[in-house]
């Protein structure tokens, strides 16, 4: 079956830009989480959602990060006020359930110009 | 707080050669163990993981990983490379306690082949 997609696959836009980016999860899967890799680094843990809800934000940088879940399926991860720092490869994985094995997409590389 | 580390930021193996890539882990209680592969501009892929059963996993590709509960350890071997195992290969943990399911990942270990 088709496994996680991410739109899309690149992202270029200017500092201060705000951007969305979309994860489409595994079809049935109800965990969704979005982990961000920078260069040269592992992916780093951003936030979980069980369901519709947010189950563990703690990975958030700051406020100006915040992702969605309304339908319990795809997710978008949403950043304002962009910032150089910012650029880095945004991953999203699912699982079947909470705690089990997450399955990855491809990523979305964002980059702030 | 758990953390893992992956000994040697590159490795480089002849083909054909033995695959030895490190990771070990820190944790008050034993968690779950995963080794995933990144080939260029993809996704992580799933290699192997461990969930408390056998401590010898086999994965795909031939690939495999012992868990060592004494040296804190989860260390992936191949007994043959070959060219299309270059890739980067992450290894994470995932705490076994209720409440959180993030991944904590080391920060990869790329694996050159040569021929």
């Amino acid at each position: 079956g088709a496994g996680v997609s991410q739109t899309p696959s690149n992202k270029v836009t200017e500092k201060g830009k705000y951007v969305e980016l979309r994860c489409d999860p595994i079809s049935g899967h109800t965990a969704l989480y979005w982990y961000r890799q920078s260069l040269g680094q592992g992916p780093e843990f951003l936030i979980y959602f069980q369901g519709t809800g947010a189950a563990d934000d703690s990975g958030l940088p700051n406020d100006r990060f915040f992702a969605v879940r309304p339908e319990g399926s795809v997710s978008t991860l949403k950043i304002q006020r962009t910032e150089r720092g910012d650029s880095a490869v945004y991953l999203c994985a699912s699982s079947l359930i909470p705690g089990d094995t997450q399955y990855f997409g491809p990523g979305t590389r964002l980059t702030v110009l | 707080a758990q953390s893992v580390t992956q000994l040697g930021s590159h490795v480089s193996v002849s083909e054909g050669a033995l695959v030895l890539l490190r990771c070990n882990y820190s944790s008050s209680v034993p968690p779950y163990l995963f080794w995933y592969v990144q080939y260029p501009n993809q996704g992580l892929q799933l290699l192997l993981k461990y969930t408390s059963a056998a401590t010898l996993v086999k994965g795909i590709n031939g690939f495999e990983a012992e868990f060592k509960k004494s040296e804190t350890s989860f260390h992936l071997t191949k007994p043959s490379a070959h060219m299309s195992d270059a890739a980067e290969y992450f290894c994470a943990v995932s705490p076994t306690t209720s409440g959180t399911y993030k991944y904590i990942f080391g920060t990869g270990t790329r694996l050159k082949v040569l021929a």
